[in-house]
């Protein structure tokens, strides 16, 4: 299995731009994450989704959308790129079946804007 | 969500055992216990989980108190590879539910 995949893993951008961020997991998870980790910081969650069709916001939302319209796929779109977004972006899926199980991660995503 | 609490860094030394506490003072008792660790420039990797019961993986071993209020990771001979942030953290195993980070623990591992 090659668990949970992010592209792109490194990516500039200029203030303004818009991109959006993949990732996708074959695990047949429903749950979905993604985070964003400053340089030297901790992880703080962005949003969440629980199955496909369903999203809730995190610890810091404003600036990023979500969508899930299947189970194997949760993008992150940043809407207007800012140098505040310069962070790596994680992504992870837990199983919907034991929620006592951990979140499987992704290598990450690292994103400077300049 | 229910907190947790860690001390922000700690030293050990190779080949000895390492003992990581948690503290969550406000538990509920359907929260699981998950502990998970972050190797330098890498995504968080899944160490270990429980509910009440001392829990044994191939990667550590997991106390947790009677009361269920504090934790802790054991790391039975630590290696330099051992070095990085271990999370600890409380997933609600009765609903949907999302996981937050706190600050972790900085493990630094002498020779």
């Amino acid at each position: 299995n090659a668990g949970v995949t992010q592209t792109p893993k490194f990516q500039v951008l200029k203030t303004g731009q818009s991109m959006t961020l993949q990732c996708a997991q074959d695990m047949n998870h429903e749950y979905m994450s993604w985070y964003r980790q400053d340089p030297g910081m901790g992880l703080r969650l962005i949003h969440y989704s629980v199955g496909a069709g369903i999203t809730d916001q995190g610890e810091v939302p404003n600036g990023y959308n979500v969508s899930r319209s299947t189970t194997e796929d949760f993008p992150l779109r940043l809407l207007s790129a800012a140098p505040s977004q310069t962070s790596v972006y994680f992504c992870a899926s837990s199983s919907h079946l034991d929620r006592a199980y951990g979140y499987t991660f992704g290598s990450g995503t690292r994103l400077t804007v300049v | 969500d229910a907190k947790t609490t860690q001390p922000n860094s700690m030293e050990s030394n190779e080949e000895e055992p390492v003992h990581l506490p948690c503290n969550h003072s406000t538990i509920s008792g359907t929260d699981y216990i998950h502990w998970y660790r972050q190797l330098p420039s890498q995504g968080p990797e899944y160490v270990i989980h429980g509910l009440t019961s001392n829990v044994n993986n191939r990667m550590a071993s997991l106390a947790i108190a009677e009361d269920r209020k504090s934790s802790t990771l054991i790391l039975h001979r630590a290696t330099l590879r051992d070095a990085a942030v271990y999370y600890c953290i409380l997933r609600d195993g009765s609903s949907a539910s999302k996981i937050i980070f706190g600050s972790g623990t900085r493990l630094s591992i002498r020779p």
